[in-house]
């Protein structure tokens, strides 16, 4: 029963291209989240969605842009690839109703740019 | 929101407890203390969260301390699958989207 999907597990664009990175989630979670993760690095949070429409900068928002017109939906968007933004990307969303509220994750893009 | 230690490795044997420790001493009222596991090319999955009482469910026991400065997680029957990176993450509940610090995490190894 997958709840967050990425729209791509593998990408490879060319240096410059602009790259749009989909995640859909079906669970009507208010909040949603793009990470990179890197070797050593751990998580790094690129921007997230309070809910439709509203979107904050993250801790390394340089060379990104998102988008959240629909609720279920929040588009990753790389303006123009550089090869520093190869990574594995991940999407994540989580309710702000009730206990359990921890973040449901997808199963990640592993983005190549050469 | 505060930080965590983890060991950065542990092996278990298939069919044991798997018992993953850690430190958050800097940990204020208002934090809960969340679990999630990263298994190879996957997203993180939550396994389980706690402020102050032991919790159980499907997956595990989170154990915290009374003095809320560590705590453990608790695999009761490891199985292979069970092999994954394993983050404990300490941060304030309610509404607003918070970045979440995953830190290195503990890499636990079920061996058959």
């Amino acid at each position: 029963d997958v709840k967050v999907t990425q729209s791509s597990r593998y990408l490879v664009k060319r240096t410059g291209e602009k790259v749009f990175l989909e995640c859909v989630q079906d669970m009507d979670h208010e909040n949603m989240f793009w990470y990179r993760q890197d070797p050593g690095l751990g998580l790094r949070l690129i921007y997230f969605s309070y809910d439709v429409k509203m979107k904050e900068k993250g801790d390394i928002p340089e060379g990104y842009s998102v988008s959240r017109e629909k609720k279920e939906r929040f588009s990753l968007i790389l303006e123009s690839a550089s090869t520093n933004q190869t990574s594995m990307y991940l999407c994540a969303s989580r309710s702000t109703r009730g206990r359990s509220n921890g973040y449901t994750f997808g199963s990640g893009t592993r983005l190549t740019v050469v | 929101d505060a930080k965590t230690t983890q060991p950065p490795s542990m092996d278990c044997a298939e069919g044991r407890a798997a018992n993953l420790p850690c430190n958050h001493s800097t940990i204020s009222g208002n934090e809960y203390v969340y679990w999630y596991r990263q298994i190879h090319s996957q997203g993180p999955q939550y396994i389980i969260h706690g402020l102050k009482n032991n919790e159980t469910n499907e997956m595990a026991s989170l154990i915290i301390t009374e003095d809320r400065k560590s705590s453990t997680l608790i695999l009761p029957h490891a199985t292979l699958r069970d092999t994954a990176v394993y983050y404990c993450i300490v941060r304030v509940e309610g509404t607003g989207a918070n970045n979440l610090f995953f830190g290195t995490g503990t890499r636990l190894t079920v061996i058959p």
